[in-house]
């Protein structure tokens, strides 16, 4: 099972980077990385995925570890509308698995 | 482009009573997923279907949970009897195409938030 371990909770301050990161050891060689985030009062948006290399969108950066076994995602400037629960995902045949993920808080 | 329509928005009812979701995709996605969140957790899938074939109903409560996808574009999810512990938000998801041995970019609605009495 491609389990994926986040911390509960981090803070950051408005306009300055943020780095997300995400365990999971147990990923398949073949199974994508996905990061989702859900702001207050509405369902998960898709962020970003990756599978080997360093991924880049719009939204975000996506940093993988050579060996797989964990991932970053980077804000490179949060703002308060970043604020959101940010869920790193290792699908278990395609099975989107989210779990608690990391809260992540934006202060002014 | 529309995004993926849910409703009711909210819903409250009593404990054995009956609950009728419904869930419109975006145009063209093959697949369907429902998600129960309750407050706290994150997102837990409860079905997915592929047009109108099921592909994973394993963490839904059949004694109490239904649903189908016909034509293969709107969904309806449905409990009954409903309990106390089935009070969350119950949110559907889209994307457009179909497992490929590798999960795709998911499109949420925003939710029905259920409240069981």
């Amino acid at each position: 099972d491609a389990k994926t371990t986040q911390p509960n909770s981090m803070e950051s301050n408005e306009e300055e980077p943020v780095h997300l990161p995400c365990n999971h050891s147990t990923i398949s060689g073949t199974d994508y990385i996905h990061w989702y985030r859900q702001l207050p009062s509405q369902g998960p948006e898709y962020v970003i995925h990756g599978l080997t290399s360093n991924v880049n969108n719009r939204m975000a950066s996506l940093a993988i570890a050579e060996d797989r076994k964990s991932s970053t995602l980077i804000l490179h400037r949060a703002t308060l509308r970043d604020a959101a629960v940010y869920y790193c995902i290792g699908p278990i045949n395609n099975d989107m698995r989210f779990g608690a993920g990391t809260r992540l808080t934006v202060k002014p | 482009e529309a995004g993926v329509a849910q409703s009711p928005r909210y819903k409250i009812i009593e404990k054995r009573q009956s609950v009728a979701f419904w869930c419109n995709p975006i145009s063209g996605h093959a697949t369907l997923y429902w998600y129960q969140q309750i407050l706290g957790q994150g997102p837990k899938l409860l079905i997915q279907f592929q047009n109108n074939g099921v592909v994973d109903d394993s963490q839904l409560p059949k004694d109490r949970f239904s649903a189908e996808r016909l034509k293969g574009v709107d969904s309806t999810l449905k409990i009954q009897p409903a309990k106390l512990e089935d009070s969350a938000v119950y949110l559907c998801a889209s994307s457009l195409d179909p497992p490929s041995g590798r999960a795709d970019e998911q499109y949420f609605g925003p939710g029905t938030r259920l409240t069981v009495t």
